[in-house]
């Protein structure tokens, strides 16, 4: 079992849906999570960070936290052409030289106008 | 401070030879990362530094592939004779220690293997 899953997607949503992004990760000791969006070709840039059970909302981002389900999710509002990229999830996970940053393969997400 | 910044952006070598890339964190940052990434993949974790201690390698990582972090400042990662198999976007991102801390990238060094 990988450390962070994604469904790879494509997920399609047309321009103004809400576009919901799921993540699960098997550690169950994790305390902390993140949602990076990465544009074809460009690195990795962070949009959301998450640390306790519940909804946290930035903008038209809102991220929520499952612990008991090991479960996170990135839901976006008012979906825009410009939201277009691929989504990864990250957790740090727990290992024996302390706990280290691990992601996901990633969902793509189209904006369709 | 201008964030992560990594170089070169790009590099091609042929197949045998040595390189190295060079990762600069946020100033204060005291953990360094390292990873890969491929086409359709997200990145792949290859090593991890708390200040100049090496705290974790992939065990996927062969020992053609070695990194350093002297005085806990800048990183290096060498890859000796490279395969084509290297191929990928070599990313370094760095954070404060602990596990409730925001995790930045650099742009990413692409090296393709001729």
């Amino acid at each position: 079992q990988k450390e962070v899953e994604q469904n790879s997607g494509p997920l399609s949503v047309p321009e103004g849906a809400i576009a919901s992004l799921n993540c699960t990760y098997s550690d169950r000791g994790s305390q902390s999570f993140f949602w990076y969006r990465q544009y074809s070709g460009k690195s990795p840039e962070l949009i959301m960070s998450i640390y306790s059970n519940g909804d946290k909302e930035d903008g038209r981002f809102t991220a929520q936290l499952n612990k008991a389900s090991q479960y996170v999710s990135l839901l976006i509002r008012d979906s825009q052409p410009s939201d277009s990229a691929t989504y990864l999830c990250a957790g740090h996970i727990l290992t024996g030289g302390g706990n280290k940053l691990t992601f996901g393969t990633g969902t793509q997400l189209k904006v369709e106008l | 401070d201008t964030g992560v910044s990594q170089d070169p952006r790009h590099k091609i070598t042929k197949r045998g030879q040595n390189v190295t890339f060079r990762c600069d964190p946020i100033s204060e940052h005291n953990r360094l990362y390292w990873y890969r990434q491929t086409l359709g993949q997200g990145p792949e974790f290859l090593t991890y530094f708390q200040n100049e201690a090496q705290l974790e390698k992939s065990r996927l990582l062969s020992d053609r592939f070695s990194a350093e972090r002297p005085k806990g400042s800048f990183s290096t990662l060498e890859i000796q004779r490279t395969e084509q198999g290297d191929s990928a976007m070599y990313l370094c991102a760095s954070s404060f220690t602990g596990s409730n801390t925001e995790a930045f990238f650099g742009q990413g060094t692409r090296l393709t293997v001729v």
